[in-house]
């Protein structure tokens, strides 16, 4: 089934350390978003690559880094996780960048 | 910096009804509107994208419309059943890269 995967859907995580959320497409799409859900303030965009090889940043870039080494692959890594990275974390993609969106079910990160 | 509203934040009818869901920005400079639904635990499942040169769009019993001039967008649900009951979002897209501002969400909830 075509869609978007992410990996792992939940995690605990202890303070301090190092994740890789994982993300991939079989669409083919050229853009890939990062967002974040928390409750009362919606969805953030942390990250995105409107194609392979180019990163950007989005409204809550800071803890995080991503890369696109390829078309299918967008891996979000908290460097040292904090507990305000506590978030359910979402990732999308799209054909081009006004195209529409597509979301994958999400990662339930929890920093301890 | 783009600002999305929905309106009401949660909205329960009996089963049958039509409903409208309301969306407000305050840019009207978008290249697209996108209306979501979210179960709870789930990820965002697209409805309806809507592109800033069109007036509506169609699927099913939902029908979406967008105003740029007034900044505003609706999505109409026609005879409502009780497998409607989610969180509606909708999205506006307002920069080069795609970057999706939400909204809140109106959380519906069709009895039957």
């Amino acid at each position: 089934i075509a869609g978007i995967t992410q990996a792992p859907t939940s995690q605990i995580l202890a303070a301090g350390r190092r994740m890789t959320l994982r993300c991939t497409q079989d669409m083919r799409h050229n853009a890939m978003y990062w967002y974040r859900q928390d409750l009362g303030l919606g969805l953030r965009l942390i990250h995105y690559s409107n194609t392979a090889g180019t990163t950007g940043k989005g409204e809550v870039p800071d803890g995080y880094s991503v890369s696109r080494a390829n078309t299918d692959d967008f891996p979000l890594t908290l460097a040292s996780a904090v507990p305000s990275q506590t978030s359910v974390y979402f990732c999308a993609s799209s054909r081009t960048d006004y195209t529409e969106a597509f979301f994958g079910q999400g990662t339930r990160l929890t920093v301890v | 910096k783009q600002e999305v509203t929905q309106i009401p934040a949660a909205l329960s009818v009996p089963e049958g009804e039509n409903l409208v869901l309301n969306c407000s920005f305050t840019d009207s400079a978008i290249y697209n509107l996108q209306w979501f639904r979210q179960d709870p635990g789930k990820g965002l499942t697209s409805l309806l994208l809507i592109q800033s040169s069109q007036r509506e769009q169609t699927s099913g019993r939902l029908n979406a419309s967008l105003d740029k001039s007034s900044g505003r967008s609706t999505l109409y649900i026609a005879a409502s059943q009780p497998g409607d009951s989610a969180t509606y979002l909708c999205a506006g897209c307002d920069t080069s890269y795609g970057k999706l501002t939400f909204g809140q969400g109106t959380i519906l909830t069709v009895h039957p």
